[in-house]
């Protein structure tokens, strides 16, 4: 069975740097063709895809964040870590992560995490 | 603006077949990258409903179809349901800048 789930801070400072945790089971990052993936939803608002690590340990950022995102991954504890630099209101959503297996969409994904940048 | 465009909102009657359009271009859909798509439902996460601009994961009912043409892509659902209503996100990649995944602006299925 496929799980994922995030946690981190429901409510960050602005300018503070977000990090996000996202533990899967039920496959391994290990496994040829693998990904995972971050996504974010403002409230009301649309999906916006952010990041993504590849079992190769190939990472990929939506232009618009590349300067702020960092993903990384720890296959031993089955961790993806997000971190966002420089924390504005504006990055007030629910962030997922999903799992991506290469080619076929996302799959699988988080209940989400919803993040709230406000001083 | 994504770069992919689709209607904000769609509507139908019961039983009827409704169309969701996924207008790209020439650096999406019309480089031949697949297009996924995902019902949310209100308060909860997306989920796959399509794959590989045509395929169902196990479980999706087949009223819902996809099809991808040039730089444009549609689902379809045949035989409304009220459990339809929802919102429906198209994705693909984009080769513009350095090239990401990219998601449709999203639209809103009502059931009548």
């Amino acid at each position: 069975q496929v799980t994922l789930r995030e946690s981190g801070p429901a409510l960050v400072r602005p300018t503070q740097t977000l990090t996000l945790t996202c533990t899967f089971s039920g496959f391994s990052l290990n496994t040829d063709g693998m990904c995972v993936s971050w996504i974010r939803q403002p409230p009301g608002k649309a999906l916006e895809w952010l990041a993504r690590i590849d079992w190769d340990d190939d990472k990929y950022y939506t232009p618009s964040l590349k300067t702020r995102l960092t993903i990384s991954k720890d296959t031993a504890k089955n961790h993806v870590v997000l971190t966002m630099t420089n924390m504005d209101p504006v990055d007030t959503a629910t962030y997922y992560c999903a799992r991506t297996p290469r080619g076929n969409g996302i799959d699988y994904w988080g209940q989400g995490t919803l993040v709230t940048v406000s001083s | 603006q994504s770069v992919l465009t689709q209607p904000p909102s769609v509507s139908g009657a019961p039983w009827q077949r409704v169309t969701i359009s996924c207008t790209g271009s020439s650096s999406n859909l019309g480089a031949g990258y697949d297009v996924h798509w995902y019902q949310q439902l209100p308060g909860t996460a997306p989920k796959l409903l399509i794959y590989g601009n045509n395929n169902r994961p196990s479980g999706v009912p087949d009223r819902f179809s996809g099809s991808k043409s040039g730089t444009s892509a549609s689902l379809a659902i045949t035989g409304l349901q009220a459990e339809d209503e929802a919102d429906y996100y198209c994705q693909s990649y984009d080769t513009g800048l350095s090239g990401s995944e990219v998601f449709g602006g999203g639209t809103r299925v009502t059931v009548l």
